[in-house]
C-alpha cells in the first residue's frame, strides 16, 4: 500500500531532550516536507525537501532540523525542545510535476505525529 | 506566513443541505489545491485546479477559482454526515501554505 509513515505517533518528552520523528515513504517521491499543526493557524511548513540532500526552509524552520539522506526517509530532528514546541506534526511526499512551473504537487500525508514538550 | 485564508471558520449543515467554503490567498498562484482533514488525522487530497481553469468538479464536489479576485470556492452538493471534517485549501507548489481551515459539521 502506498503511504507516508510517520514515528512516533505520539510522543511526550522534556524541555532539551533531543528527538526525531521519522518519516518513510514507498512511493519513490521526489518531494517531502515537514509541517506543523496549531490550533486556529492551519498547517505551516517547516522544511522540505525536493531530493537527496535537497532541502530548504519553510515559513517556520526555528529548532528544527532535517536531512534527506535516502530519497524515502525524511527525519525531523528537534536538537533542544521548547514547549512551544508541542504540536501535532505531518510529514508529507509528492512526486514533482515538472510539466508546470513551481512543481505542481499533490501531497500525501502521514497520519501524524503528537508531540507534548514539558 | 498564511496565504490561503478559508471562509467561514465553522459551518453547520443539515444532511442533504450543501455546504459551501471559500478561500482567498494573497499572490499569484500555479494552482490551487482542496485537502479534507478528519479530525486529527493527516490530509487527503481532494481537488487540484490550475490557474487557468475556471471551475473543476469531481463527484458531488465542485471547485472554482478566480485569480482576478485571488479566491476559490469548494462546494459540496448533496452532503452526508460523513463530509463532517476540515476543508483546507493550499497554494504556492513547493513551498505549500495552507490556510486555517473550514470546519464543516453535518448533523444526520
Amino acid at each position: 500500500e502506498a503511504q507516508v509513515t510517520q514515528n512516533p505517533r505520539y510522543l511526550i518528552t522534556v524541555t532539551g531532550k533531543k528527538l526525531t520523528v521519522t518519516c518513510s515513504q514507498n512511493m519513490n517521491h521526489e518531494y517531502m516536507s515537514w509541517y506543523r499543526q496549531d490550533p486556529g493557524l492551519g498547517l505551516r511548513q517547516i522544511y522540505y525537501s525536493m531530493n537527496v540532500e535537497v532541502t530548504d526552509k519553510g515559513d517556520v524552520p526555528e529548532g528544527y532540523k532535517v536531512s534527506r539522506k535516502e530519497k524515502r526517509n525524511f527525519p525531523l530532528i528537534l536538537e533542544s525542545p521548547s514547549p512551544n514546541q508541542t504540536s501535532l506534526y505531518f510529514c508529507a511526499s509528492s512526486f514533482i510535476d515538472r510539466s508546470a512551473v513551481g512543481g505542481t504537487n499533490v501531497l500525501t500525508f502521514g497520519a501524524g505525529s503528537r508531540l507534548t514538550v514539558l | 506566513s498564511q496565504q490561503g485564508e478559508e471562509d467561514p471558520q465553522a459551518l453547520s449543515i443539515q444532511e442533504g443541505e450543501n455546504a459551501t467554503m471559500n478561500c482567498s490567498y494573497k499572490t499569484s498562484i500555479n494552482n490551487l489545491q482542496w485537502y479534507r482533514q478528519n479530525s486529527g488525522r493527516g490530509l487527503v487530497h481532494l481537488i487540484l485546479i490550475r490557474s487557468n481553469e475556471r471551475e473543476k468538479h469531481s463527484g458531488r464536489l465542485r471547485v472554482t477559482l478566480d485569480t482576478s479576485k485571488k479566491s476559490s470556492s469548494l462546494l459540496i452538493t448533496a452532503s452526508r454526515a460523513a463530509d463532517t471534517a476540515s476543508y483546507f485549501c493550499a497554494t504556492g507548489g513547493f513551498k505549500t501554505i495552507f490556510g486555517a481551515g473550514t470546519r464543516l459539521f453535518v448533523k444526520a
